[in-house]
This record gives structure tokens, C-alpha cells and sequence, in this order.
């Protein structure tokens, strides 16, 4: 049963320290998508890469975010330092990119981040 | 202090009714339309989608209308039972002619089902 996987599922630290997330997308999947879920804006895309190299980063803070794919079969989010405004759920999805299904997006279960 | 958040419209309907989840879109170029559901805890799921060139599929016990006059996508969820309460999100992806195309969708605010026993 194919997934997206990301760890941690819930992470709780201090303002200023790093956070990194961790997806590894679906195999053979060529999109990767970051989103953040809040009670106050709903689903925001963060960033999302086709075949490694980023498309659109457009919707994350620069300052203090950054998303890479070091290989097929892991992408990375970190926030440094991290605010207690970061706290959200980040959900990690990849789609097949390609076919009649290319835009599916198949999302993970998400890490829950506490920023104290 | 009472926190403000996203006043998700909310649906509850009777175990064993029909239920119907509206969506208005935004992009009168949008061609691709999913409908996704999110239980409590967990990620988006993907259910049914559907074409600009069709205006209705069918799955099982779902089904997506979509009305591009008025922009707009309802899903039908026939005999609803308990295991369908969750948060319903439509989502939409308008293309793009860059040459590498666009994989984004753009995701509604949801509606919350509450089924009722």
C-alpha cells in the first residue's frame, strides 16, 4: 500500500531552535508539495518541487523556511529559528506528474509542530 | 481570550440520507477539480475527480457535479454513514502554458459533515 511518509508526526520545541520535517513521497511519484494547515488560513501551499528542482516557493518565508529534495525519495522542510506563529500542521504530498492523473496529490498524515 | 479561526461552514445529516457538499471555485480557467476528505488527525484523502469536459462522475456511493456556468462543484454522497464525518475540501488546478505546466491545486476553505447516528 503505497504512501507518503513523514516524521516527525509531532514535534514540540522552543523558539529559535531548528525544526526539520521529513516526507518521503510515494516511489516513482515526480511531484512533491509542502502545505501548511492552520485554524485561521485553512491549507496554504508552501513549496513544491517536479523531478527534485523547485517550482514554487513562493508561499514560504524565506527568512526563516527552506524545502529541499536531497534525493528522489526524500524532501525536507526546516525552519530556522522557529516562532511560536509556525506552530501548524505540515503535510507533506507527491502526485505522479504525469498521465491522466498527474495533478492527484497524495498527502501524508502530517507533522503536527508546537512552537513554545 | 476567544481565538478566531476559519468558521468552516458545517453540514449534519441523518445516518442513512443523502448528503450534498457545495463548492464554489474561483478561476473560470480552472480544467481539473478534486474533491478530498479529512478525517480528524489525519491528511487529506483523495476521493473523486473530475475533467472540465465532463459535468458529472460517478464513484462509489460519491458523485461530483460540476456546473461551469456559475462555477461551480457539488459532491453527493449517497446513504451517508458515520465513517463519512469529516472536513470536505474542493480543489481546483487552473493550467498554465510556461511549458512546464502546472501541478498546483488551489484548495477551498472545506465543509465540515457531521453525521448523525
Amino acid at each position: 500500500d503505497a504512501r507518503v511518509t513523514q516524521t516527525p508526526r509531532h514535534k514540540v520545541t522552543e523558539m529559535g531552535q531548528e525544526v526539520t520535517m521529513r516526507c518521503q513521497p510515494i516511489l516513482g511519484h515526480n511531484t512533491v508539495f509542502w502545505y501548511r494547515q492552520t485554524m485561521m488560513q485553512g491549507l496554504e501551499l508552501l513549496a513544491y518541487f517536479r523531478n527534485r528542482a523547485p517550482l514554487d516557493d513562493s508561499g514560504m518565508p524565506k527568512d526563516r523556511f527552506s524545502a529541499e529534495m536531497p534525493d528522489a525519495t526524500l524532501a525536507t522542510l526546516k525552519i530556522q529559528p522557529s516562532e511560536p506563529r509556525d506552530s501548524a500542521v505540515y503535510f507533506c504530498a507527491s502526485g505522479p506528474g504525469q498521465g491522466r492523473a498527474k495533478n492527484i496529490q497524495y498527502f501524508g498524515a502530517g507533522t503536527r509542530l508546537s512552537v513554545l | 481570550g476567544e481565538s478566531v479561526g476559519l468558521h468552516l461552514p458545517t453540514l449534519s445529516v441523518q445516518e442513512g440520507d443523502n448528503s450534498i457538499i457545495n463548492c464554489a471555485y474561483s478561476n473560470s480557467a480552472s480544467d481539473y477539480f478534486i474533491w478530498y476528505k479529512q478525517e480528524s488527525g489525519k491528511g487529506p484523502q483523495f476521493i473523486i475527480d473530475i475533467r472540465s469536459n465532463m459535468d458529472k462522475r460517478q464513484g462509489q456511493r460519491v458523485t461530483v457535479l460540476l456546473n461551469k456556468t456559475v462555477k461551480h462543484l457539488s459532491l453527493q454522497i449517497a446513504a451517508t454513514q458515520p465513517g463519512d464525518s469529516a472536513v470536505y475540501f474542493c480543489a481546483e488546478n487552473t493550467p498554465t502554458y510556461s511549458g512546464a505546466g502546472s501541478y498546483q491545486l488551489t484548495f477551498g476553505k472545506g465543509t465540515k459533515l457531521s453525521v448523525i447516528p
